[in-house]
């Protein structure tokens, strides 16, 4: 089935470590996203990335990284420097950027802090 | 993206019709309506969108207004399973969308 798959599904960091969500898709899309998710709170954009080799700061890049190697894999590192790590986190896809055709989710890695 | 406006929750009875409103007064023209859900823990899916003219698919109805500043999700018979937060997004998917809080919907027995 074609789809989006995030992995881990829980993942825990420890203090001054840097740690790497995976995100790949089938779907054949150009267009990736990688979106935060605190508590009771709706999603905000880290960064994006419209072709391979490519990729944008969102709203909250501050701490975080990526690459677009390939067009099917766009990983997410938080890095030590994101002072407050703990949240959901959740990647997108889409057809490629400026299309109207939806966005499609990942189900997720929750991150913790040890 | 527009910026719009929803419940902050809503209950439905089982078996009945969930219609969730959406305010978006400021999207332009050439913006979508998209609607999508999450249920706890899981991200989020995607369910209908539309730009001018109401939309049906297998899973709700979306009825936008002539002025296209406000919209309604139905689902035509809510089951438990239709549990969950609702967000009513106005831009292009394709583009960096902006979730909100979103509509929480309980559908109780």
């Amino acid at each position: 089935d074609g789809g989006i798959t995030q992995s881990p599904k829980y993942l825990f960091r420890k203090e001054g470590q840097n740690v790497t969500l995976s995100c790949e898709q089938n779907l054949n899309h150009d267009a990736m996203y990688w979106y935060r998710q605190d508590p009771g709170q709706g999603l905000r954009l880290i960064y994006y990335s419209q072709i391979v080799n490519d990729f944008q700061k969102g709203d909250i890049a501050e701490g975080y990284s990526v690459s677009r190697e390939k067009k099917e894999s766009f990983p997410l590192t938080v890095t030590s420097a994101q002072k407050n790590p703990t949240a959901f986190y959740l990647c997108a896809s889409s057809i490629m950027v400026g299309d109207r055709q939806p966005q499609h989710f990942g189900d997720g890695t929750r991150l913790s802090i040890l | 993206d527009a910026k719009t406006t929803q419940p902050t929750s809503m209950d439905c009875a089982e078996g009945r019709a969930a219609n969730l409103p959406c305010n978006h007064s400021t999207i332009s023209g050439n913006e979508y309506v998209y609607w999508y859900r999450q249920i706890h823990s899981q991200g989020p899916q995607y369910i209908i969108h539309g730009l001018k003219n109401n939309e049906t698919n297998e899973m709700a109805s979306l009825i936008i207004t002539e002025d296209r500043k406000s919209s309604t999700l139905i689902l035509p018979h809510a089951t438990l399973r239709d549990t969950a937060v609702y967000y009513c997004i106005g831009g292009n998917a394709g583009n960096m969308l902006t979730f909100g809080g979103g509509t929480r919907l309980m559908v109780k027995p």
